[in-house]
């Protein structure tokens, strides 16, 4: 039953191996979003897709590289890792209120640590 | 312009204090602004929101208030409970479904029994 599901919630890595997180939302949700938490719990927005198409890219390395299949699904996949790439990584999708507002469901992160 | 700024960062309150969190945002096309309750292992979760239309909302214990002429809003959480014990944030953004949401950089708030 989770609305926004992803995996794995651990990683542990060395430095410049890949590593790839999926994501999945079950709430028939068009866009799609990754967000970066550091350390000190800032939350920062990476990526967003709406239906399958990149709308938001912030000033991400192009080691980070998400792709949408279909618009249930978002995933993520680093290139290269170092040491400054380990955080929490959360999903979200956003669906309209009745209010006209764009309310964003997290998934409950993926903790990705680089060795 | 892009900016949120939230303050405390951190905050303790006796069980049943109020506990009071401030935000300031920049950018006057802002015109949605919830407020996100993250809990230790989770995602963070939508707790409250208001747009700029009204100066407050209130739902159970947690009031916004909403000040547009200074672009402040703020969170109060009545008759604090050690269950509120979580991290806060602000949050800002444009109307729409590909709106994104520039967030605060949290608040952790500790409700002592």
């Amino acid at each position: 039953d989770t609305a926004v599901s992803q995996t794995p919630k651990y990683l542990v890595t060395q430095m410049g191996n890949d590593k790839s997180i999926k994501c999945e939302q079950n709430l028939g949700h068009d866009t799609m979003y990754w967000y970066k938490q550091d350390s000190k719990k800032f939350l920062k927005i990476m990526f967003s897709y709406n239906n399958k198409e990149l709308i938001i890219n912030e000033t991400v390395p192009n080691r980070f590289s998400p792709k949408s299949p279909d618009k249930a699904h978002l995933n993520l996949h680093i290139n290269s890792l170092e040491l400054g790439d380990s955080a929490v990584y959360f999903c979200a999708s956003s669906g309209l209120a009745h209010s006209g507002a764009n309310v964003l469901t997290f998934g409950a992160g993926s903790r990705l640590t680089v060795l | 312009q892009q900016q949120v700024k939230q303050s405390p960062q951190s905050l303790i309150v006796q069980k049943g204090g109020i506990s009071i969190i401030n935000c300031a945002y920049e950018n006057t096309a802002f015109d949605y602004f919830p407020w996100y309750q993250q809990f230790p292992g989770k995602g963070p979760a939508l707790l409250i929101a208001i747009r700029p239309d009204v100066s407050e909302k209130k739902e159970g214990r947690f009031t916004i208030s909403f000040n547009k002429s200074a672009k402040q809003f703020s969170l109060h959480i009545m008759d604090s409970q050690p269950g509120d014990s979580a991290t806060y944030f602000c949050a800002a953004g444009g109307s729409g479904n590909t709106g994104k949401l520039i967030f605060g950089q949290g608040t952790t708030l500790q409700v002592k029994p």
